[in-house]
Parts: C-alpha cells; structure tokens; sequence
C-alpha cells in the first residue's frame, strides 16, 4: 500500500485567486491522479499525472484551469487557476501501481471553499 | 446507461446486523473489483479488491462479484456502529478507476 500526505487540508479563497494543493506519496508509485468530489457525490477524474511530461485530462477539464506537475515519482501538485464559487469542492489525490491491477490509496482531500 | 450503478441510500440498520451493498456494471471489460470506505471528511480507503467471479472473505467483510451477471457486493457480518460510512465501489478501466456513486449506511446502535 502506500500512504499519501495532501496538503492544504482545507483553504477559503477569494473569487479570482488561485490554489496550489501537494500530493506526496511514501513511496514511488507508477500512477497518480486528481480527483474532485462534491459534497455527497462521487469522485469525479480530474487528471492523470505524469513524471516529466504535461498530465492526461478528462473531458470537461482543461490544463489552463486545473495545471498539474508531476516532477517526480513521490510527488505531484494541482492548481486550481482563477477560481469561482463553483469550484468549491473536495479535491482528492491518488496514487497507483497502475497496468491490471490498478490499485489507488487516497490522500486525505483538501477541502476547498471559494467565497 | 451509467458504466457503474450504485443506490446512493441511505441505507439504515441495526447494529449487528447483516449489510448488503450492491453495484451493477455494463462494460465486461472490466477486471478488477474495489470496494472503498469513506468517512465523512475524510479520504476513499480501500477495502477489498477483487479479481475474478467468486467470494473472497476478510474478516466481517465478504466482496462477491458475479460476472455473468455483472453485479458485485459487499456483505458486512456482525455491523457495528463504526462501519457507518460511504462505501463506493469502484472498477479498473484503461488504467482509471470508475466510482460508483456510493452508498451511505448507517448502523444504529
């Protein structure tokens, strides 16, 4: 298994602005990814991170709005780019041995509030 | 159709009681099986995995997936209070995990 350390916990943020949330993984894992979760929803599939080149999106996601690095194997960052009220939700990341048996262990979340 | 389909409850029972949580599925290429466990503030945390059709047991929790049927459950024996959570299952697609959108339960003491 692996153990993964998000941070902020939590933030409240002005209309506007941007966050910056860290992922770090206790040991090097094949795959990371970002989730979001609103309240009482499922996870949704933000992106797949990945070490040293620009990071796999889902439809509906864009890179100018959700950039992510990955510059190595235990870490990788999520910003949130000129946030609005909607993008108030609970941002989560993972990390996986990827290939047939793609196994995730999430971090903790960083619950995010935009007034 | 949704690729995974999950009754979001909630889902109330006596403590001690015997929990089913269910999940129908339409994409037969999927090939594992998750359940996770999230509580309320807190992280999805994996449970149980699974690979092929059958059973497979740990501790008071037993995962069956039937893939003739594509339907998977989770069975909780002897529920306590502190099982009280979000359980979502999940299975493994092109590297990507699909979420069901999980089940609230809630053990009454």
């Amino acid at each position: 298994s692996a153990v993964i350390s998000q941070k902020p916990s939590r933030d409240i943020c002005q209309r506007g602005t941007s966050l910056t949330i860290q992922c770090q993984v206790d040991s090097q894992v094949t795959m990371m990814f970002w989730y979001r979760q609103q309240p009482g929803q499922s996870l949704t599939l933000i992106a797949t991170a990945n070490q040293g080149s620009e990071a796999t999106y889902e439809s509906g996601f864009v890179i100018d709005k959700f950039p992510i690095s990955r510059p190595n194997l235990t870490f990788s960052t999520l910003t949130v780019s000129n946030m609005s009220p909607e993008d108030s939700s609970i941002y989560l990341c993972s990390g996986g041995g990827g290939g047939a048996k793609n196994i995730q262990y999430f971090g903790a979340g960083t619950r995010l509030s935009v007034l | 159709q949704k690729e995974v389909e999950q009754d979001p409850g909630p889902l109330s029972v006596p403590e001690g009681a015997i929990v089913s949580l269910n999940c129908t599925y339409s994409n037969s290429a999927f090939q594992y099986f998750m359940w996770y466990r999230q509580y309320s503030r807190k992280g999805p945390e994996l449970l149980m995995y699974t690979y092929s059709s059958g059973n497979k047991e740990d501790g008071r929790f037993t995962a069956q997936v039937d893939k003739s049927s594509k339907y998977i459950s989770l069975f909780i024996r002897d529920s306590q209070p502190s099982d009280s959570a979000t359980y979502l299952c999940a299975m493994d697609r092109d590297d990507k995990i699909i979420f069901g959108k999980g089940t609230r339960l809630h053990i009454l003491p």
